[in-house]
């Protein structure tokens, strides 16, 4: 029940293009979900957040847009740039649980010229 | 804003040596840091939590004998590794948790890439 299942695991993209990545999760008591990028020998970094209480958040290009009925979750990449070439992790949070982030297992995203 | 760093960046250490990374939020407080481990092309693994001032939980299956953490101020958490292994190799990640201003939500630091030989 504390798991974040996503998808799709890799993810090939033309430039220009538009990138989604999903995210779905069981525990309803999950309150923050938080999307993070990750370059090679890097830490990651937080890259747009979202709390359940609102459906779509935008940020520049990058939208989270959230079905709390359908417990899922995605993140849309508009515009695609080679230099979004990077892993992409879902994550999720309990408020009450002191910020533990639940990781999902990430999506590798190579944006080709 | 929100900065965390870690140090070393990379460390390479002999079998049965004890390797100390340190995670420091350089302008925020961070009442509690968390540490993960990253294994090539996988997922964060969070090894434990750890609160300014008292002991750090650890995650099932996490040997706290030999992954010492120690939070001692709230800018400030270490790890060590002891008497590490070639299987201990791994990437290393610290993060710290922001409570207010510009520095809310979980914010990580650059990573230690530890090789054991």
């Amino acid at each position: 029940q504390q798991q974040v299942k996503q998808s799709p695991q890799s993810l090939i993209v033309q430039k220009g293009g538009i990138s989604i990545i999903n995210c779905a999760y069981e525990n309803t008591a999950f309150d923050y979900f938080p999307w993070y990028q990750q370059f090679p020998g890097k830490g990651p970094a937080l890259l747009i957040a979202i709390r359940p209480d609102v459906s779509e958040k935008k940020e520049g290009r990058f939208t989270i847009s959230f079905n709390k009925s359908a417990k899922q979750f995605s993140l849309h990449i508009m515009d695609s740039q080679p230099g979004d070439s990077a892993t992409y992790f879902c994550a999720a949070s309990i408020k009450n649980q002191g910020g533990k982030l639940i990781f999902g297992q990430g999506t590798e995203l190579s944006v080709k010229p | 804003g929100a900065v965390v760093s870690q140090h070393p960046s990379r460390v390479i250490c002999k079998s049965g040596t004890s390797v100390k990374i340190e995670c420091r939020s350089l302008d925020f407080q961070a009442t509690t840091m968390f540490w993960y481990r990253q294994f090539p092309k996988q997922s964060l693994m969070l090894m434990a939590t750890s609160n300014e001032g008292s002991k750090a939980t650890y995650e099932q299956g996490v040997e706290k004998d030999k992954f010492l953490i120690n939070h001692a101020s709230l800018t400030l958490s270490t790890l060590t590794v002891t008497s590490a292994h070639p299987e201990d190799s791994s990437f290393y990640i610290c993060s710290a948790r922001g409570t207010s201003g510009r520095a809310r939500g979980q914010y990580f630091g650059p990573g230690t890439r530890l090789t054991v030989t």
